[in-house]
């Protein structure tokens, strides 16, 4: 695609639902980062992709907190058991391979837990 | 760990005049990047500027520079002749080169918030 997609735009939950984010890379983006950004804050790295393999998930906070991206392209960041405290920004970014030093952002997930 | 620091949770600026954000970080990797990020009131991620830690030469770009001093880990960012679009949050970025084991991670700081005044 033209740029980096990010579904939905905006998520309203119930404490304790799951939820999952999708992010749609640009067309031929090998790497794949994940981001929370609190409201006021900068964003925070979650995990990165680097075609299909997920290389680093050191910033992931907890184990309800998983992602995926099974054919390297579309990628998937599942939040089970929400809590309120995961209310965020969360933004997809893609660049065209590791060591590439400009990444494109999605509009993010707008994500509350009520 | 790398971290980036921004001082400045807020400034402000008229119209037409030049404006200087803040931004300091700590590493002690030898080559690294640099960024400026903007986030208007739409909460989009637009890159305004990078800087190769190895080039000397400050990055420009337009109405964008930044102040690169490496010894002392500063990174600040001039806004020359300000607009009224200039309006956004700004963050400062720290990225490690490729072969290293952070490759491609954006490391942010909290952000400066900058308005500008018609």
């Amino acid at each position: 695609g033209a740029g980096v997609s990010q579904s939905p735009r905006y998520k309203v939950t119930k404490r304790g639902q799951d939820v999952a984010l999708r992010c749609d890379p640009i067309s031929g983006h090998v790497s794949l980062y994940w981001y929370r950004q609190a409201l006021g804050q900068g964003p925070e790295f979650l995990t990165y992709f680097n075609y299909e393999a997920q290389q680093d998930k050191s910033g992931l906070p907890n184990d309800r907190f998983s992602a995926e991206r099974p054919e390297g392209s579309i990628s998937t960041l599942t939040i089970q058991r929400t809590e309120q405290r995961d209310s965020a920004m969360y933004r997809c970014a893609s660049s065209f391979h590791r060591g590439s030093t400009e990444a494109f952002f999605g509009q993010g997930t707008r994500l509350t837990v009520v | 760990a790398q971290t980036v620091t921004q001082s400045q949770p807020e400034m402000s600026v008229q119209e037409a005049e030049t404006v200087t954000l803040s931004c300091t970080y700590d590493t002690s990797e030898n080559n690294y990047y640099l960024f400026w990020y903007k986030q208007p009131p739409s909460r989009q991620m637009i890159l305004v500027i990078r800087q190769e830690a190895y080039k000397q030469q400050n990055a420009t770009e337009n109405r964008f520079s930044v102040n690169f001093q490496k010894a002392a880990k500063s990174f600040s960012l001039k806004i020359s002749d300000s607009q009224l679009g200039d309006t956004a949050m700004y963050f400062c970025a720290f990225m490690n080169p490729e072969g290293s084991s952070n490759t491609g991670k954006l490391i942010f700081g909290q952000g400066t918030t900058l308005q500008v005044k018609p």
